[in-house]
């Protein structure tokens, strides 16, 4: 099993609501990523997470609010978010953060999030 | 600050030709990977170069590492639509954090 699921595939919501993305894998992977990937522009990272730690924040504003409640779940809380951060938001994973030699992430599918 | 440049940004083509990506940069990488993106999904990984010179062969598509693991190039022989999408490269290590992904190249087979 190779995949990484996100939900939900496409989210609308208004700039005072409050929802969360969801990713999950079952790979055992120990490090997961969560990344920003506008129309038309590679992604760019914005978390990572190693054995359910945060390990490096973007300098990503505090409307979005990761979150790694075990070692198969990785989650991204969002509130007051803005129109500009409209974007698709990638999950990924990989067996461990170091990724030299070759460490492979794996992609989730993205959730389309579209801002109000 | 780690940048791959990665060219030609856009390219259509027909079905057919052959075509050349590059994803060059003046940092050295411990390794290379080069991912396809439909719109709407993930980047699929496609191949991880590791060896200065490496040469990897996936079907119709051949990539290959630079000498001194700065740059890496994707060809494509005999292009079909179902090869349209979006190309990018990512390049491991080198003190940055995650994958440094190029700005991406959206290739167009047409018919």
């Amino acid at each position: 099993d190779t995949e990484v699921t996100q939900t939900p595939k496409h989210l609308v919501m208004g700039m005072t609501n409050k929802k969360s993305l969801k990713c999950e894998q079952h790979m055992g992977h120990r490090a997961m990523y969560w990344y920003k990937q506008k129309a038309k522009k590679p992604p760019e990272l914005m978390f990572v997470y190693s054995y359910e730690k945060l390990s490096i924040n973007e300098s990503v504003p505090s409307r979005f609010s990761p979150e790694c409640p075990n070692s198969s779940l990785l989650n991204l809380h969002l509130h007051a978010l803005q129109p500009e951060d409209s974007a698709l938001y990638l999950c990924a994973s990989s067996q461990a953060l170091q990724l030299e030699f070759g460490e492979t992430q794996y992609f989730g599918p993205g959730t389309r999030l579209l801002v109000l | 600050t780690q940048l791959l440049e990665q060219s030609p940004q856009f390219l259509s083509i027909q079905e057919g030709e052959n075509l050349t990506v590059y994803c060059n940069s003046s940092s050295v990488f411990s390794s290379l990977q080069w991912y396809r993106q439909e719109p709407g999904e993930g980047p699929v990984l496609l191949v991880t170069v590791v060896t200065g010179g490496e040469v990897k062969k996936l079907k119709r598509l051949t990539f290959q590492f630079g000498d001194a693991r700065k740059d890496s190039s994707l060809h494509i022989t005999a292009a079909q639509p179902g090869d349209t999408g979006l190309y990018l490269c990512a390049g491991i290590g080198g003190g940055a954090d995650g994958l440094t992904f190029g700005k991406g190249t959206h290739l167009i087979i047409q018919p």
